[in-house]
């Protein structure tokens, strides 16, 4: 049964960029999903924000976080990263990772989310 | 760009059904996923492809979609069914523009009263 495991919570300064990994446990085929990426602001929805075709190395963004976000992944280790720079108090939410499998475009499972705090 | 459309909330006795629609233009033609989200946990998948449950999801939990509206129904609900439940798809129109993107609905927040 894989797992997805964040990093641990972060407070960051405005203006500045913070980056979560997900690490994938539990499965040997790391490369044959997609890992997507959605945040939670406090009391909100979930908001997609991009993902990564492992197999490929593809990303895709979702337009509101085009120049701001990055998606890499190192398969040697079955990690994923999420950059977002120039971080404002808006940004300040639970970011979580989730596996897309190819083809389908359902996300299973999650990680257990990571606080990121944006505060001067 | 696409929009998911879900009611705020729904309140459901005990035992009773629940029903959490989620409205699209021609969301029938598309491919609509649920989760559903308990207070400080991550998102779990209850339903994918309309209608399917991944394993270890009850049969209560079951799904359709047509039309303008796909709908989670929840079966004899329980206090554990308590939680937020999101809608998503794939936006394939999007696939046009180039912009290839997800899209959860608001959230709808189930209690049982």
């Amino acid at each position: 049964q894989v797992q997805l495991v964040q990093s641990g919570a972060e407070v960051k300064k405005p203006g500045s960029s913070v980056k979560v990994s997900c690490t994938a446990s539990g499965d040997t085929f790391f490369t044959i999903y997609s890992i997507t990426w959605v945040r939670q602001a406090p009391g909100q929805g979930l908001e997609w924000m991009g993902r990564i075709i492992l197999i490929s190395g593809t990303t895709i963004y979702a337009q509101r976080f085009q120049g701001r976000v990055s998606i890499t992944a190192d398969e040697s280790t079955s990690t994923a990263y999420m950059e977002l720079s120039s971080l404002r108090s808006e940004d300040t939410a639970v970011y979580y990772c989730a596996r897309v499998p190819i083809a389908s475009n359902w996300f299973d499972p999650w990680g257990q989310g990571t606080l990121v705090t944006v505060s001067s | 760009s696409y929009v998911l459309t879900q009611p705020p909330s729904v309140s459901v006795a005990p035992g009773q059904t629940a029903k959490i629609t989620c409205g699209g233009n021609n969301i029938g033609s598309q491919s609509v996923h649920w989760y559903q989200q308990k207070p400080g946990q991550a998102p779990v998948l209850v339903v994918y492809d309309d209608s399917d449950r991944p394993s270890g999801i009850p049969e209560r939990f079951s799904g359709s979609n047509s039309g303008k509206t796909a709908t989670l129904t929840i079966s004899r609900v329980e206090a554990g069914d308590e939680a937020d439940y999101y809608c998503q798809v794939w936006d394939s129109s999007s696939v046009h523009t180039g912009d290839h993107h997800f899209v959860f609905g608001s959230g709808t927040k189930v209690t049982v009263l």
